[in-house]
């Protein structure tokens, strides 16, 4: 049972452009979510964050938008640059004993056309 | 400030055999998770280490163990390997066992021929 899903296993976007990794869940005890960013032959790096209380959070050009009633998160990157191609993980977690770990979806790779 | 490590970075078995793999926390971190990361699929959690205990547990058989040392580095053994084994197992540390973000390392390639 796949309770955190990203629909897209890939994304182009042109270097400048504005790109929009979706991810959708389905446990209503997640109440904390995240977003990795993963280069080849590296662990996932954390990106940024957002807590359950909130609906948006912003970090330089990374914004991670939830919209709880959707039970759905985006990461929105402006402007992409090349160096943002990766695989993109969304991840969530809850403040509940047995939810304390990282649950991920399947990841997005986003391509950045130069 | 030293990241999370992990070692060794690949490793070759055969089905049958034990294997086990290393993973130092960031300093300062003093809870390790592991998690296994198929090809093409996101990271799997296996287990947990807080105060040299097993907090809690995915799902994962009990051929997967682990331990965690009072420098809170951990370990983690895989018995009677299966060729379903083949992934990319990571170990991330965090901050006391509530705290959300958790650090990865880079990760032990295991090969099981």
């Amino acid at each position: 049972d796949q309770q955190v899903k990203q629909n897209s296993p890939s994304l182009s976007v042109q270097e400048g452009r504005i790109s929009i990794l979706n991810c959708d869940y389905t446990n209503s005890m997640f109440d904390y979510f995240l977003w990795y960013k993963k280069y080849p032959a590296e662990g996932p790096t954390f990106l940024i964050s957002i807590s359950s209380i909130k609906d948006k959070n912003e970090d330089g050009r990374f914004t991670v938008f939830l919209n709880k009633s959707a039970k759905h998160l985006s990461l929105h990157i402006v402007p992409s640059q090349p160096g943002d191609s990766a695989v993109y993980f969304c991840a969530a977690s809850g403040s509940n004993f047995g939810n304390e770990k990282l649950t991920f979806g399947t990841g997005t790779r986003l391509t950045i056309i130069p | 400030d030293a990241g999370v490590t992990q070692s060794p970075t690949h490793l070759i078995k055969t089905r049958g055999q034990q294997v086990t793999l290393r993973c130092s926390p960031k300093s300062g971190h003093d809870t390790v998770s592991w998690y296994q990361q198929a090809l093409g699929q996101g990271p799997q959690f296996i287990f947990q280490y807080y105060e040299e205990e097993e907090r809690q547990r995915g799902n994962f058989p009990d051929r997967f163990s682990g331990h965690q040392f009072p420098n809170y580095s951990s370990e983690l053994n895989v018995n009677a390997l299966l060729l379903g084994d083949s992934a990319l197992y990571l170990c991330a540390s965090s901050l006391g066992p509530g705290q959300y973000e958790q650090y990865f390392g880079p990760g032990t390639r295991l090969t099981v021929t």
